[in-house]
């Protein structure tokens, strides 16, 4: 079956432009987890959503940080007025709930600021 | 605070044994994670533990000590596609979000 999805698979984008990066969980899954993982480091948590709960967004780096899930799966996030210390590789992973121990990685997102 | 240490990097022989060790700080403890993930891939996961002791699966064993705050991922008959970044993660008391340590870069030598 399809694993989860996300685009673009890289983006490049000039220092102040606004970025939105897709993530389409497997179906099914009510659990979708935003990372982000900087050259040479462990995965940072962002954000995530379970369900139609409030999202946990204690992760989110700063303001200009945000994410939707539309209709309890795709899900944007969105990076505003963007900072050279943004670049890294967006992961979006999901799974059946949150209790599930095994969260589904996608192919993550290489985004550079330029 | 919450704090997951692992070492960067080790290097191995094929065929060998290797194993890597984590050790966490965390508030809230429900469960801890192994991912592997190769160059340029996405992480995929290895194994679980939620209770005291050994889980194998294979040629990878995890092993957890929670009163310690330790674990380690052992590897047995090493093979050169092992050569990967390995992940130790800890999900806490608040949902399923995971803390990920910085990952060990493991280079498998003929």
């Amino acid at each position: 079956g399809a694993g989860v999805s996300q685009s673009p698979s890289n983006k490049v984008t000039e220092k102040g432009k606004d970025v939105e990066l897709r993530c389409d969980p497997i179906s099914g899954h009510t659990a979708l987890y935003w990372y982000r993982q900087s050259l040479g480091q462990g995965l940072e948590f962002l954000i995530y959503f379970q369900g139609n709960s409030a999202p946990d967004k204690s992760g989110l780096p700063s303001d200009r940080f945000s994410a939707e899930r539309t209709g309890g799966s795709v899900s944007t996030l969105t990076i505003q007025r963007t900072q050279q210390e943004d670049s890294a590789v967006y992961l979006c992973a999901s799974s059946p709930d949150f209790v599930s121990y095994e969260q589904y990685f996608g192919p993550g997102t290489r985004l550079t600021v330029t | 605070g919450q704090n997951i240490d692992q070492p960067t990097e080790m290097t191995a022989t094929e065929g060998a044994i290797v194993q890597i060790n984590c050790t966490y700080q965390t508030s809230g403890f429900n469960g801890l994670f192994w991912y592997q993930q190769h160059a340029g891939e996405a992480p995929t996961f290895l194994s679980y533990n939620v209770l005291d002791g050994l889980e194998e699966k294979g040629r990878f064993s995890s092993f957890l000590s929670r009163s310690k705050g330790y674990s380690y991922l052992l590897l047995k008959e090493l093979q050169m596609k092992d050569s990967a970044s390995y992940l130790c993660a800890v999900r806490g008391n608040q949902g399923g979000k995971l803390i990920f340590g910085q990952g060990t870069e493991l280079s498998v030598k003929p």
